[in-house]
């Protein structure tokens, strides 16, 4: 089983609401990362969590706040988003981030739209 | 900076036939990843390549590793349509630990009848 759940799947912001995005992991997995990606583009890493504590911050603008509450749970809160954040966001986690193969597993993402 | 640079970035070919898509990268990496994006969909883990003169095979794909070009290869033998999607190489931000992967641009594959 290699399933990372993301919600929702799609959300509708206005720029000044306040929301949150949800990933979640039962594999056991001691890694995790936030990527966004706009259409027709790659991927673009935002945060890595490793062990439950931020380990890389990809000089994301405020209005994005990542958590690990634990290690199977990390969320994504944004706050006063603007219409260019709009886009996929991809949470993916995997098992060891010392070990040889370290292959990151990505969730189905949330669509998010900013108005 | 790490860079990830693929080629061709479109490719529109007929079933049964062979190519090869490249991926370059500029900083010394000892893992190479290759995933498959479905329109709309996510990301799916299709090889990690951890050593030089890698090869790993699933089907009627195939990937390589030269670390001392830096160049990683996805040979598709006799194309199918399923195997019409985006695909994206990725290399670690660094040798270990809990890093980024650094994507190319990905290469848009067509496979028509």
């Amino acid at each position: 089983d290699t399933e990372v759940t993301q919600t929702p799947k799609h959300l509708v912001m206005g720029m000044t609401n306040k929301k949150s995005l949800k990933c979640e992991q039962h594999m056991g997995h001691r890694a995790m990362y936030w990527y966004k990606q706009k259409a027709k583009k790659p991927p673009e890493l935002m945060f890595v969590y490793s062990y439950e504590k931020l380990s890389i911050n990809e000089s994301v603008p405020s209005r994005f706040s990542p958590e690990c509450p634990n290690s199977s749970l990390l969320n994504l809160h944004l706050h006063a988003l603007q219409p260019e954040d709009s886009a996929l966001y991809l949470c993916a986690s995997s098992q060891d981030p010392g070990g040889a193969q370290n292959i990151q597993y990505f969730g189905a993402g949330t669509r998010l739209s900013v108005l | 900076e790490l860079k990830v640079e693929q080629n061709p970035l479109f490719l529109s070919m007929q079933e049964g036939k062979n190519y090869t898509i490249y991926c370059n990268y500029s900083t010394t990496s000892d893992r190479l990843y290759w995933y498959r994006q479905d329109p709309g969909k996510s990301l799916e883990s299709l090889f990690v390549l951890l050593s030089n003169g890698a090869v790993k095979q699933e089907g009627r794909l195939m990937a390589s590793l030269d670390t001392k070009a830096r160049l990683s290869t996805l040979h598709i033998t006799a194309a199918v349509h399923d195997l019409s999607a985006t695909y994206f190489c990725a290399v670690l931000h660094s040798g270990g630990g809990a890093d980024g992967l650094t994507f190319g641009k990905g290469t848009h594959l067509i496979i028509q009848p």
